[in-house]
């Protein structure tokens, strides 16, 4: 199996300028997470998705951020317009449903640096 | 709402030594779990040791095991005979016993291990 899979794994960007992150879940995953994590504020949750449904977004920093996950084998974040408080890692984890524990199985993540 | 602290920013062991890392939490839950991730300079997120809250015995892993104290909200990991490999970030984290939910994560311990 090939892990989680994120891409880009660097992203360098001007501010004002459109970023989208990519993470492709592990085949028969439901469930998919993305966390941030920086210096000040550690790994945080951002959005997640049971069975591509959002069930809690609170994590998302403002309307300049959306997720999506149009099927079970991919989802996208876009950040519009980028600002250099928005540089920071963006990891994607995926899990299986199961009665129980649910292991997540986090992906290489992506490092954004917004110039 | 899960809070999860981790007091000691930065620790260093001599190699072959024991260390403890510290964490504690909070929550009203009765049903979770209690994890400690390692993260590496590649910064791949790992899983290390995982303890179910119901369950009184603690966990162990290898060099790896966990003093579990719940009532005291207590999560500490030990690491014994340690390994140069061993230098990473270390994560303390909660999840709630109830299907595909989000890890809560403490602020990391940044472990050296010195030859």
């Amino acid at each position: 199996d090939a892990g989680v899979i994120q891409s880009p794994r660097h992203e360098v960007t001007e501010m004002g300028q459109e970023v989208t992150l990519r993470c492709k879940p592990i085949s028969g995953h439901n469930s998919l997470f993305w966390y941030r994590q920086t210096m000040m504020r550690g790994l945080e949750l951002l959005i997640y998705f049971n069975n591509n449904v959002p069930i809690d977004d609170s994590g998302m920093p403002e309307d300049r951020f959306s997720a999506k996950m149009p099927n079970a084998s991919f989802s996208t974040l876009k950040i519009q317009p980028s600002e250099p408080r928005d540089s920071a890692v963006y990891f994607c984890a995926s899990s299986f449903p199961a009665i129980g524990y649910n292991e997540q199985f986090f992906g290489p993540g992506t490092r954004l640096t917004v110039l | 709402a899960q809070t999860v602290t981790q007091s000691q920013p930065e620790m260093s062991v001599q190699e072959a030594e024991t260390v403890t890392l510290s964490c504690t939490y909070d929550t009203s839950e009765n049903n979770y779990y209690l994890f400690w991730y390692k993260q590496p300079p590649s910064r791949q997120m790992i899983l290390v040791i995982r303890q179910e809250a119901y369950k009184q015995q603690n966990a162990t892993e290898n060099r790896f095991s966990v003093n579990f104290q719940k009532a005291a909200k207590s999560f500490s990991l030990k690491i014994s005979d340690s390994q140069l490999g061993d230098t990473a970030m270390y994560f303390c984290a909660f999840m709630k016993r109830s299907g595909n939910t989000p890890l809560v994560f403490g602020k990391g311990t940044r472990l050296s291990v010195i030859a």
